[in-house]
């Protein structure tokens, strides 16, 4: 029983190219939506989304929610190689259980 | 420096021979949850506790015990280990805002579990 999908599984783009990484689920009733970036370690925290179309922005990075459609977006704008990495979603469903999606393999060439 | 610490970081073992893997955080958070990650499966949830003596399953707890005797500390014991137990071990903690579990997880390095 998939909750969380996330797509495209792998993506592979040239330095400089703009991605958008998706993250759909089928529940509606949930806390927040949260993004992670896994390079060789450890998830690293990106964003927690709680509202429907407020954007949230770091440096080159933004992510914003769309609780309408279900789905949230990652944006990488001008990526560098140092953005490679597993890019992860997650749904906290209220009760503080976490559900992860598969993730979004990225590879940025150089 | 604020960190979430397990060991062992690897570990090869055998069926059924008992195994613990800790987990600390010097945060003072109250939330702590294991994940186990596989390829192609992503990041499951095994267990998390919102506070001492509280604990909680996740999506996949068979196989597994934790307890939270101390704010701190979070053990993942597995009684008796199959193969089917082999991954990569994530621990993390969090703090609880008022409306719940409102801040960013901080992992762990990882546990990486072979068992034969």
């Amino acid at each position: 029983e998939d909750k969380v999908v996330q797509s495209p599984l792998s993506l592979v783009v040239h330095e400089g190219d703009t991605v958008t990484l998706n993250c759909s689920y089928e529940v509606t009733n949930f806390r927040s939506l949260l993004w992670y970036k896994q390079e060789k370690k450890a998830p690293t925290f990106l964003f927690m989304l709680t509202s429907s179309g407020i954007e949230k922005k770091s440096g080159r990075l933004s992510s914003i929610l769309d609780k309408k459609e279900l789905f949230s977006i990652l944006n990488i704008t001008a990526t560098q190689t140092g953005d490679s990495a597993v890019y992860l979603c997650a749904l906290n469903f209220g009760n503080e259980k976490l559900t992860f999606g598969t993730g979004t393999r990225l590879t940025i060439i150089p | 420096e604020a960190q979430v610490t397990q060991n062992p970081r690897y570990l090869i073992t055998v069926t059924g021979k008992k195994l613990t893997v800790t987990c600390s955080q010097n945060m003072n958070h109250e939330y702590m949850s294991w994940y186990r990650q596989d390829p192609g499966l992503g990041l499951r949830q095994i267990y998390y506790s919102m506070n001492v003596e509280v604990t909680d399953k996740g999506d996949v707890p068979e196989g597994y015990k934790v307890s939270r005797k101390e704010k701190r500390n979070f053990p993942l014991i597995l009684e008796s280990p199959s193969p089917n137990q082999t991954s990569l071990y994530f621990c993390a903690s969090s703090s609880l805002g008022v409306a719940g579990l409102s801040y960013e997880q901080f992992f762990g390095p990882g546990t990486r579990l072979t068992v034969l």
